[in-house]
């Protein structure tokens, strides 16, 4: 079993919907909690930084982490075909980006 | 502009030829990692750095080195290829709730 599942996709939601994006881990000592959005041919690029349980909002993009659950979440609203891209969610036992470990990413495609 | 350099982009190379992908950021950011990212498997901690000589290994480090002498950059080091380390390699430069990626090296060893 990996430490973190990420369903692959593809998603394909229309343009305007709210996007829900999952992952869920098994390590219960992660603390910090991440998620990128890779667009194709291109570096992973951070949305969102959260530590612990609770959720962030950042515009869009809503981040929510269930501790007890193992489960976090990405909340896309208004999505637009500029979201389209992979989104990866990541997490760690220690601030600062130390041993990290990565889901394999969701496909997302937005349909105008 | 905050940025992340890698070079070279795209390598082509043999079993065993020593290769160096290098890293550099323009932000002195103390934290830069090294990962690998594979079909299937995500993307994978090679190396990461706290700063200036120090260094500590990821998930995958067996086959690779780095170096970081100077806060700005953070090469990866191939002492002898082999094809299983064909993969798309990606450095990040990091300092607290920020976090830049570089454009990737697709490396490619046959």
């Amino acid at each position: 079993q990996k430490e973190v599942e990420q369903d692959p996709g593809p998603l394909s939601v229309p343009e305007g919907a709210i996007v829900s994006l999952n992952c869920t881990y098994s390590n219960s000592a992660f603390q910090y909690f991440m998620w990128y959005r890779q667009y194709s041919r291109k570096g992973p690029e951070l949305l969102m930084y959260t530590y612990s349980s609770g959720n962030k909002e950042d515009g869009r993009f809503t981040a929510q982490v269930d501790k007890s659950s193992k489960y976090i979440s990405l909340f896309i609203r208004d999505s637009q075909p500029s979201d389209s891209a992979t989104y990866l969610c990541a997490m760690s036992l220690s601030g600062g980006y130390q041993k990290v470990t990565f889901g394999t990413g969701t496909k997302l495609q937005v349909i105008p | 502009e905050a940025q992340v350099t890698q070079n070279p982009r795209y390598l082509i190379t043999v079993t065993g030829k020593k290769l160096t992908v290098t890293c550099s950021q323009n932000m002195n950011h103390e934290y830069m990692s090294w990962y690998r990212q594979d079909p299937g498997l995500g993307l994978r901690q090679i190396y990461y750095s706290m700063n200036v000589e120090v260094t500590d290994k990821g998930d995958v480090p067996e086959g690779y080195k780095v170096s970081r002498k100077e806060k700005r950059n953070f090469p990866l080091i191939l002492e002898s290829p082999s094809p299983n380390q064909t993969s798309l390699y990606f450095c990040a430069s990091t300092s607290l709730d920020t976090q830049y990626f570089g454009p990737g090296t697709r490396l490619t060893v046959l």
